[in-house]
């Protein structure tokens, strides 16, 4: 049973257009949020998060927005550049962010120069 | 600042032989995750240690896997006697009280 869902496989934008990755959630009891991105042969890296006290979270070009009605979190990426082509983890963690990370299958990201 | 660590980097053994993965977590984290993700599956949680203790180990997937943290800072797992279907790329994380987990680069398991 996914706890945590990323339905789109892929997506593909122009440069310089927006990326939207969508990711929706169905335990309760997840109260953190986060998105990774991944490249090949690499870990992780930490991308931005957001706490269910919040409905939005911007850093730079990436903005978080979490919807707890719908349990629905997206990531939205603007302007996207080349180099933002990765695989996008979404990630729910209870507790705050203390406990396990439980992840999504990931959405692959093109962005066409 | 140092991020996570792991070696090796890649093992290739055979069905039935030992492997020990080694991560070393960013300095003065008191948390620490090891993941799997098996076939380009999702990344699935093994167990959590904080300090030395193990905090969760409810993803272990079974006795053939043994996770340690003697002295709270580097983490070993062993997996013996290895099978088959425990090929993956195995992820360590470290982090402090709360907040983001800071992922290795990780080890590509390989049973064959």
């Amino acid at each position: 049973d996914q706890q945590v869902k990323q339905n789109s496989p892929s997506l593909s934008v122009q440069e310089g257009r927006i990326s939207i990755l969508n990711c929706d959630y169905t335990n309760s009891m997840f109260d953190y949020f986060l998105w990774y991105k991944k490249y090949p042969a690499e870990g992780p890296t930490f991308l931005i998060s957001i706490s269910s006290i919040k409905d939005k979270n911007e850093d730079g070009r990436f903005t978080v927005f979490l919807n707890k009605s719908a349990k629905h979190l997206s990531l939205h990426i603007v302007p996207s550049q080349p180099g933002d082509s990765a695989v996008y983890f979404c990630a729910a963690s209870a507790q705050g962010g203390s406990e396990k990370l439980v992840f999504g299958k990931g959405t692959k990201l093109t962005v066409n120069p | 600042e140092a991020g996570v660590t792991q070696f090796p980097s890649h093992s290739v053994i055979e069905k039935g032989q030992t492997v020990t993965l080694r991560c070393d977590p960013i300095s003065g984290h008191d948390n620490l995750y090891w993941y799997r993700r098996v076939m380009g599956k999702e990344i699935k949680f093994l167990l959590h240690f904080v300090k030395e203790s193990k905090q969760d180990e409810s993803g272990m997937p079974n006795n053939r896997f043994l996770a340690e943290r003697t002295g709270g800072t580097y983490s070993t797992l062993k997996v013996q006697p290895a099978e088959l279907e425990d090929s993956g790329v195995y992820f360590c994380a470290s982090s402090p009280w709360t907040g983001e987990q800071f992922f290795g680069p990780g080890t590509r398991l390989t049973v064959l």
